[in-house]
């Protein structure tokens, strides 16, 4: 079935430091992939997706490239913030055809703390 | 536009009792996710309904665990009796494409 993998956590980095978040998939089909972010106290935000092969999705600064050929979905920030820290996760999403879609499937999530 | 309601927030319960979670997704939005996540892991689906029909429910513990979305809107996602590995928080999301917006969760813990 399908599968995500984060590399392990936490990461800890100090304000202004590069950012790299490693995900790799192994799925069926052409899936969508997302990181979503979840910071303290508040529940699962969507950060960026890409819903084919060599799409970028970014936003706030947050990059990630859909690499079919390492079928991998790296995060990756220039510069972060202490506001950026968070638990981060990657997934995979099913196309179901249509306008169904069908579940999310997660990595373990990677805890970034950054400090001043 | 209001996000995905959930309620209650927290919960704590003894082995063998019963608890009932409720969700009422996005205005307009046909398919409703119930996702559990423990601690330490991301979140995995325990049911997906499309309007009031059950599209993927190959993760529910139906010995245990039941869902309802009976008029196509809010949903009730039920454990009875609970066991202490149920302990998790249990997070709804609801779509109108590829993209869950997630409530902010229930917190069980089973003592």
């Amino acid at each position: 079935g399908d599968s995500v993998t984060q590399m392990e956590g936490p990461v800890t980095l100090s304000e202004e430091a590069f950012l790299t978040i490693n995900c790799t998939y192994t799925a069926t089909g052409y899936p969508s992939l997302f990181w979503y972010v979840q910071y303290p106290g508040e529940g699962l935000q969507l950060l960026l997706k890409a819903t084919k092969a060599d799409d970028k999705g970014s936003n706030k600064g947050f990059e990630a490239t859909y690499r079919k050929e390492t079928t991998s979905f790296h995060l990756e920030k220039g510069s972060v913030q202490v506001s950026d820290s968070a638990v981060y996760f990657c997934a995979l999403g099913e196309n179901a055809g249509g306008t169904s879609y069908g579940k999310l499937t997660f990595g373990q999530g990677t805890i970034l703390t950054v400090h001043p | 536009e209001a996000g995905v309601a959930q309620s209650p927030r927290y919960k704590i319960i003894e082995k063998r009792q019963s608890v009932a979670f409720w969700c009422n997704p996005i205005s307009g939005h046909a398919t409703l996710y119930w996702y559990q996540q423990i601690l330490g892991q991301g979140p995995k689906l325990l049911i997906q309904f499309q309007n009031n029909g059950v599209v993927d429910d190959s993760q529910l513990p139906k010995d245990r665990f039941s869902a309802e979305r009976l008029k196509g809107v809010d949903s009730t996602l039920k454990i009875q009796p609970a066991k202490l590995e149920d302990s998790a928080v249990y997070l709804c999301a609801s779509s109108l494409s590829s993209v869950q917006f997630f409530g902010p969760g229930t917190r069980l813990t089973v003592l």
